[in-house]
């Protein structure tokens, strides 16, 4: 069975230091991954995706995450948080068994906080 | 146009009343879901359509009802609602085996 597990329910940072979203999953097979954004009161948007290419991956914003087949892991980044930056944030694989396709794990989300 | 459009933005309604949510795209996505989402918690898939044709139904009570009238246009239909119903319900689309999904900006909904 696939899930992800993310390690942090909250994390605060300040202004312009850099910012570390763990994430850790499990899959049977070669996982898609993802990171999404829901601000308050909004829909989710895809902040990036992984799907066995490159193993650092660049998103919006100036996110970016690097899978790590050894340790399982799909840490999101930023060199530096910017205010628009708080919000909740997703790790989500994506469930590739026949007859699945579209269908998406959600990990329990953790919430950045930034201080100014 | 990159947008999924959700109307109401907010619905407000009563154990015994009926209601629909309105989803639409104009992406060309064949791929449209129905997503709910309590308050501090990850999204939970309801229903998935391909096509226009349901192809997965994730345990729902029959209470929702979806329905996909065109590629374009996703409805999930209301009726006898429970208080525990309430929840922000998001609409996605996306291309048929692509995992990227395209989501709207929900329908928070009480029911009283």
């Amino acid at each position: 069975a696939q899930s992800v597990t993310q390690l942090d329910s909250h994390v605060s940072v300040s202004e312009g230091t850099p910012v570390l979203l763990r994430c850790n999953y499990s899959s049977s097979y070669s996982p898609s991954l993802f990171w999404y954004v829901q601000h308050p009161n909004k829909g989710l948007q895809l902040l990036l995706k992984y799907t066995s290419a490159a193993t650092l991956v660049k998103g919006i914003n100036g996110f970016e995450a690097e899978f790590k087949k050894s340790e399982t892991s799909f840490h999101l980044t930023k060199p530096s948080a910017h205010m628009s930056d708080a919000a909740e944030y997703f790790c989500v694989v994506s469930d590739n068994r026949s007859g699945n396709t579209g269908k998406l794990i959600f990990g329990q989300g953790t919430t950045l906080q930034v201080k100014p | 146009d990159t947008e999924v459009t959700q109307t109401p933005k907010h619905l407000v309604m009563g154990m015994t009343n009926k209601k629909s949510l309105k989803c639409e795209q104009h992406m060309g996505h064949r791929a449209m879901y129905w997503y709910k989402q309590k308050a501090k918690k990850p999204p939970e898939l309801m229903f998935v359509y391909s096509y226009e044709k349901l192809s997965i139904n994730e345990s729902v009570p029959s209470r929702f009802s979806p329905e996909c009238p065109n590629s374009s246009l996703l409805n999930l239909h209301l009726h006898a609602l429970q208080p525990e119903d309430s929840a922000l319900y998001l609409c996605a689309s996306s291309q048929v085996d692509n995992e990227k999904l395209f989501f709207g900006s929900g329908t928070q909904l009480s029911v009283l």
